[in-house]
């Protein structure tokens, strides 16, 4: 059983429009990581949030995590081909497990064409 | 400032044979983390240590894993007698702190032929 479901686990799209990825558990989380991650190298941290409802922005990129701190979303705008890649959540302390056994996602390839 | 690094980057062996990676963690970086990434999945928790203490380890871990970190600072993951079932990416991430932030590194892909 996965722990924190991502959807959609694909994602192919055209340069400029825009995306969300969803990152769904039944567990609450302490904290919630992002990652991208090329092939062949390991992920890259994007973003963390903490805080029920929180939402950060990173350029395009905008994160929210759930007021029950159980879910949380990646919205990107006007994607462009550099965003391609391979996106990861990442929950932490969750069901008051040791803090930092990070429980990950399957992860969502996301494909933009120019 | 360096990041996480991690050698060999990539690693060809044939089943039977034992292999070690090592894991250089940014340096001051209490926590240091082993996970495996099978393809089309997201890494999973293999181990962790605060310095030199390893405090868990997943079901994961048969008893042909071990891990050490003798110093508190670079880590060797050894694999005993390796089945192709463990051909994977091997992660290594660090963090300054229990909760803090995790960086990764840039893995070791294990191919058991």
């Amino acid at each position: 059983t996965q722990l924190l479901e991502q959807s959609p686990q694909f994602l192919s799209i055209q340069e400029g429009e825009n995306l969300t990825v969803y990152c769904n558990s039944s567990s609450v989380f302490s904290s919630l990581q992002w990652y991208r991650q090329e092939p062949g190298e390991g992920p890259v941290l994007l973003v963390t949030v903490v805080t029920g409802g929180e939402v950060k922005k990173l350029k395009r990129l905008t994160f929210q995590f759930g007021d029950a701190r159980k879910d949380s979303s990646l919205h990107i705008t006007a994607a462009q081909p550099g965003d391609t890649g391979l996106y990861l959540c990442a929950g932490d302390g969750a069901g008051g497990t040791s803090y930092g056994k990070l429980t990950f996602g399957q992860g969502t390839i996301l494909t933009v064409h120019p | 400032d360096t990041g996480v690094s991690q050698d060999p980057r990539h690693k060809i062996t044939k089943r039977g044979q034992n292999v070690t990676f090592r894991c250089d963690p940014i340096s001051e970086h209490n926590r240091l983390y082993w996970y495996r990434q099978t393809l089309g999945q997201g890494p999973e928790f293999l181990t962790y240590f605060q310095n030199e203490a390893q405090l868990e380890k997943s079901r994961l871990l048969s008893d042909r894993f071990s891990a050490e970190r003798p110093k508190g600072s670079f880590s060797t993951l050894e694999i005993q007698r390796t089945e192709q079932g463990d051909s994977a990416m091997y992660l290594c991430a660090s963090s300054q702190i229990a909760a803090g932030e995790q960086y990764f590194g840039p893995g070791t892909r294990l191919t058991v032929t």
